[in-house]
């Protein structure tokens, strides 16, 4: 099956500083990937629609110029969250979407745990 | 807006018991829904993909439904095992965006 990775796993940063999240497909093209965010307890939010070559779609209430998403490659998309405070501590998911014939399926990430101090 | 909801938040049987977990949504006009599994501080796994067209979807203990017209969906597991013990999200799709309910943390005790 279709695999997606995210590096890194886990980090810890300091208030005030950025932190970039890579998401890559490894065996398949994604032209579309998505991200998300997870409190304890709550749904997955879906905060943006990375698209290649072109610019992310986010979504209500979610500020891109906090979370900076840039798809530079059919296989990549990072997300940079802009000077991190201690609300931004969550679980991030990155999904991206395998086309096959007719069907269409979205995988998803491990997860990146990010933690500001 | 969709709404998906997944009622009781966490179950806990015994070993070998059959289970369905419930998934409801507002809004029907969707293009598939799937069940995903999740355990603690990892990903999503995708356990089943049904499509709209479709009622039902089967991968080794696991059985899906679908009614759209009532906005429901099951997730039927067979001979539970403490293996199975995990967070099941169900989450319905439309123009390729996924909305997730809270999701149903079960637990099999031994």
């Amino acid at each position: 099956g279709a695999v997606v990775s995210q590096h890194p796993s886990r980090v810890i940063c300091k208030s005030g500083t950025s932190v970039k999240i890579e998401c890559r497909s490894l065996d398949f093209q994604a032209t579309t990937m998505f991200w998300y965010r997870q409190f304890p307890k709550k749904s997955l939010m879906l905060m943006a629609t990375s698209n290649e070559g072109s610019k992310a779609t986010y979504e209500q209430g979610v500020e891109k110029d906090k979370f900076l998403i840039n798809h530079a490659s059919l296989t990549l998309s990072t997300l940079t969250v802009t000077s991190a405070h201690p609300e931004d501590s969550s679980f991030y998911i990155c999904s991206a979407i395998y086309s096959s014939g007719r069907a269409s399926e979205q995988y998803f990430g491990p997860g990146t745990r990010l933690t500001v101090t | 807006k969709q709404e998906v909801t997944q009622i009781p938040a966490a179950l806990s049987v015994p070993e070998g018991e059959n289970l369905v977990l419930n998934c409801s949504f507002t809004d029907s006009a969707i293009y598939n829904l799937q069940w995903f599994r999740q355990d603690p501080g990892k990903g999503l796994t995708s356990l089943l993909l049904i499509q709209s067209s479709q009622r039902e979807q089967t991968s080794g203990r696991l059985n899906a439904s679908l009614d759209k017209s009532s906005g429901r969906s099951t997730l039927y597991i067979a001979a539970s095992q403490p293996g199975d013990s995990a967070t099941y999200l169900c989450a319905t799709g439309a123009n390729s965006k996924l909305t997730f309910g809270k999701g149903i943390t079960l637990s099999v005790r031994p």
